[in-house]
């Protein structure tokens, strides 16, 4: 099946710094999702991003599927921005089960 | 419109009861899939209905755990005779299509 990393594992921020957040996945995929899982373990929709460049606000994704790989973009990271980071990928754009990678935990601290 | 509801948040069962967990999908969505979270890992998809239809079981445990998302009511993780390895959480998402929305999660507690 597909495999899925997520790097760095864990990540310590001071309230302000931005940060890349790099999910690879070993097989192409249909649809590539991010996720924030926060502290009260709320999975938290960010984006969905099977190819191409999105942004939310301080939130930016960029997926190349071609080189099966996705970057998550954290710019002016708060203390509310903590918490851990999930890509999820499907060989399917629908209707298949989402393979986690193990995730990024993220500490903001002010 | 109201997220993917899921009930209770938190369920404790002694060692050989039986723990129900329920999901409630977004208005509009007919897919439903069950996540399970072990501490320390990451979500494991565990099964994938459509309403009375089960479309994917492969990451069931092949025995004490079942679902049902029948044609009126909510979608229903069944799981018998629990241990204390079932103590996780457990997730339901519903989706109209490619993205899936998840809900806050049941918190399972074998003591």
């Amino acid at each position: 099946g597909i495999q899925v990393e997520q790097s760095p594992p864990d990540l310590i921020l001071q309230e302000g710094a931005n940060s890349t957040l790099r999910c690879n996945f070993s097989d192409s995929v249909n649809n590539l999702q991010w996720f924030h899982q926060n502290p009260w373990g709320q999975l938290i929709n960010l984006f969905y991003i099977p190819s191409g460049t999105k942004q939310n606000g301080r939130l930016s994704a960029t997926t190349v599927a071609t080189e099966r790989y996705s970057l998550l973009y954290i710019s002016s990271s708060q203390t509310t921005d903590s918490g851990v980071y999930f890509c999820a990928v499907a060989i399917n754009q629908a209707g298949t089960a989402l393979i986690f990678g193990k995730g990024t935990t993220l500490s903001v601290s002010s | 419109n109201a997220g993917v509801m899921q009930n209770p948040r938190h369920l404790v069962r002694r060692r050989g009861q039986e723990a129900r967990l329920r999901c409630s999908p977004m208005k509009g969505h007919s897919h439903v899939y069950w996540y399970r979270q072990l501490p320390e890992e990451g979500l494991k998809f565990m099964v994938y209905l459509q309403k009375e239809n089960i479309i994917d079981e492969s990451g069931m445990p092949k025995e004490r755990f079942s679902a049902e998302f029948p044609k009126e009511g909510p979608s229903i993780l069944r799981i018998q005779q629990v241990v204390r390895g079932d103590s996780a959480a457990y997730f339901c998402a519903s989706s109209p299509g490619p993205e899936a929305f998840f809900g806050q999660g049941t918190r399972l507690t074998v003591v």
